[in-house]
């Protein structure tokens, strides 16, 4: 089984500012990590994936993640944020051995401030 | 390329009654699966399917959930008689692949209220 752990529920930031949202996953067997986000009054939207390689993906909308094995962490990264950014960011995981499901954090609400 | 749909987006019943939730994924995805936010708490899986089978259900919550995929298509999940625990946002998504990391693409979600 697995569990995601996104410690922040909520983060305001100034517009421009850079931002990392942090993600936590625990795991007895290798996984696939995803950042999700959710804008207002829609549905989840990919922004990245980490499958396997380079230990630093880069999504959509300027964000990027870095894998941590020895930390378990999938840190979420933006180095200017726009009003535009603010929605609900959702981490979440799938194991490698064909058990689809995905398991989600409990999602940070990222603010934007003006 | 139309998106994964859900009907409805909103749903307001009271105790006891039953509602139906449909989606329909994206055209060519095997594979689709449903999902539920209780509010505040993370999203949480229900159930899988691979065409028109239940690969896995360990997430339904009781017997009050019925999934049903016709013809490998759109899917339906009803709950009744619906308890005031059943309300949150109930998400479906669909993908091409199973595994593999394959994007799972979610609709907007219906939102259940029960009184």
């Amino acid at each position: 089984a697995q569990s995601v752990t996104q410690l922040d529920s909520q983060v305001p930031v100034f517009e421009e500012a850079p931002v990392e949202l942090r993600c936590n996953y625990s795991s007895s067997v290798s996984v696939y990590l995803f950042w999700y986000v959710q804008y207002p009054n829609q549905g989840l939207q990919l922004l990245l994936k980490y499958l396997s390689g380079s230990t630093l993906v880069k999504g959509i909308n300027g964000f990027e993640a870095e894998f941590n094995k020895s930390q378990t962490s999938f840190h979420l990264r933006k180095p200017s944020v726009h009003i535009s950014d603010t929605a609900e960011y959702f981490c979440a995981v799938s194991d490698y051995f064909g058990n689809e499901k995905l398991t989600f954090g409990t999602g940070t609400r990222l603010t934007i401030i003006p | 390329e139309a998106g994964v749909t859900q009907f409805p987006s909103h749903s307001v019943i009271e105790k006891g009654q039953t509602v139906t939730l449909r989606c329909d994924p994206i055209s060519g995805h095997d594979n689709l699966y449903w999902y539920r936010r209780v509010m505040g708490k993370e999203i949480k899986f229900l159930l899988h399917f691979v065409k028109e089978s239940k690969q896995d259900e360990s997430g339904m919550p009781n017997n009050r959930f019925l999934a049903e995929r016709t013809g490998g298509t759109y899917s339906t999940l009803k709950v009744q008689p619906a308890e005031l625990e059943d309300s949150g946002v109930y998400f479906c998504a669909s993908s091409r692949r199973a595994g593999g990391g394959d994007t799972q693409y979610f609709g907007p979600g219906t939102r259940l209220t029960v009184l």
